[in-house]
């Protein structure tokens, strides 16, 4: 089946802890994105990437950092969480930038108290 | 002025009636315009996309582009409670591979 996943879904941690949270697609498509969605503000692109090794900053990329070492993952890390990055994170995937169709996985809530 | 306009709503429309949603941008260059629907605690899944004027129909949907006013809308037709979740409108500028979301219309379909 074709998808995108997410872990973990849900993440409570505090401030100044290191995290990471996984993506994965599997169907092969080279450009990934990272969203977060707060109330009133829609969804946020944090950062893309258009292949491998090749990421690039969206419209929010502050306090976060992104690898793509591999076609398939696309890891966002948080080094030092701060309260104000609470909020649903969404990876999403598309075959090219032309097209966008975007694929999105089932998001991770996360808080930091 | 933001990128991406909607109407927040909540929209309310009958059952079987057709509900329309609108959404304006401000960037000349945009391209490409989607249509999202998320169901409430769930991912955003595409509806529809267009690319150039006019109408787009699949099944009981209808995406409207006009470039040249910097609109997009989605009709639905014989609207039905399973419609009722937020709409995203997103649109995209190739030229800084941009691709912006606005905030979402809340569409509730009353049976």
């Amino acid at each position: 089946e074709a998808q995108v996943t997410q872990n973990p879904r849900y993440l409570i941690t505090v401030t100044g802890k290191k995290l990471t949270v996984t993506c994965s697609q599997n169907m092969n498509h080279e450009y990934m994105s990272w969203y977060r969605q707060d109330p009133g503000l829609g969804l946020r692109q944090i950062y893309y990437s258009m292949n491998v090794e090749v990421t690039d900053k969206g419209d929010v990329p502050e306090g976060y950092k992104v690898s793509r070492k591999e076609k398939r993952n696309f890891p966002l890390i948080l080094e030092s969480p701060s309260p104000n990055q609470t909020s649903l994170y969404f990876c999403a995937s598309s075959r090219d930038r032309v097209t966008d169709t975007q694929y999105f996985g089932p998001g991770t809530r996360l808080t930091v108290l | 002025q933001k990128e991406v306009e909607q109407n927040s709503g909540p929209l309310s429309v009958p059952e079987g009636a057709i509900a329309s949603l609108n959404c304006t941008y401000s960037d000349r260059g945009s391209q490409s315009f989607f249509w999202y629907r998320q169901y409430s605690g769930k991912s955003p899944e595409l509806i529809m996309s267009i690319y150039s004027n006019g109408d787009k129909e699949d099944g009981r949907f209808t995406a409207q582009l006009n470039k040249a006013s910097q609109y997009v809308s989605l009709l639905i037709r014989d609207s039905q409670p399973s419609d009722s979740a937020t709409y995203l409108c997103a649109v995209k500028n190739f030229g800084n591979e941009k691709l912006t979301f606005g905030t979402g219309t809340r569409l509730t379909i009353i049976p």
